[in-house]
């Protein structure tokens, strides 16, 4: 069974731009929540999605938006982009809802950079 | 003060040592997870538990709810192991992330 897979892999963009990021679950997972990871903060919640709905929703501004799609691919939408959000982006998939108990099944991530 | 606190942050030793990893958290959670993150980003489910002990190979992972702890044992440890291990909690709404504990194993 394929694993969760994140497009595209790396990222270059310029501040003020917008970025989408794409996230494939294991096939039957229909739960994604996705993470950014920098040198400083380390990994943070972004969101969880499940049955197209968002479920749960980290601490950041609402410059960063998700949705979910039937197939249960999930996208993360970034605006006005700022130098901080140079980072590693992760989606992870699991079952069913809820991050506190499920095992997240995590993709390889994809590294944006902000010039 | 970090609502989940790892130590130590960085560890090396030698092939062939037994590891231990804590996980000290201040709130109420359903569980605990352990995670592995090798350079170039990939993360690894190791363990996901609420109570007890679990054991996968040479890893074992403890829990004690009323102290709020948890540790991750590694045994006969190996250069393969090096990678930083991480710790998360979850809560109702959200999953919390420990600042991770970067480990170098030496051959």
């Amino acid at each position: 069974k394929a694993g969760v897979t994140q497009t595209p892999r790396y990222l270059i963009k310029t501040r003020g731009q917008q970025v989408t990021l794409s996230c494939s679950p294991i096939s039957g997972h229909r739960s994604v929540s996705w993470y950014q990871q920098t040198p400083g903060q380390g990994l943070q919640f972004l969101f969880e999605y499940f049955s197209e709905t968002q479920r749960n929703k980290g601490n950041f501004p609402g410059r960063f938006s998700g949705r979910q799609f039937s197939n249960s691919r999930s996208e993360m939408n970034v605006s006005t982009l700022e130098l901080g959000d140079s980072a590693l982006y992760l989606c992870a998939s699991s079952w069913t809802p809820g991050l506190a108990a499920n095992e997240q099944f995590f993709g390889p991530g994809t590294r944006l950079t902000v010039l | 003060k970090n609502e989940v606190e790892q130590s130590p942050q960085n560890l090396t030793a030698q092939e062939g040592e037994f590891i231990t990893i804590n996980c000290s958290y201040s709130v109420g959670i359903s569980a605990l997870h352990w995670l592995q993150q090798h350079p170039g980003g990939g993360i690894v489910s190791l363990f996901m538990l609420s109570s007890g002990k679990k054991k996968h190979g040479r890893l074992i992972a403890t829990i004690n709810i009323q102290e709020k702890h948890s540790s991750l044992h590694i045994t006969a440890s190996h250069p393969r192991d090096s990678a930083v291990y991480i710790c998360a909690v979850g809560v109702p709404d959200k999953i919390i992330f420990g600042k991770g504990t970067r480990l170098h194993i030496l051959p």
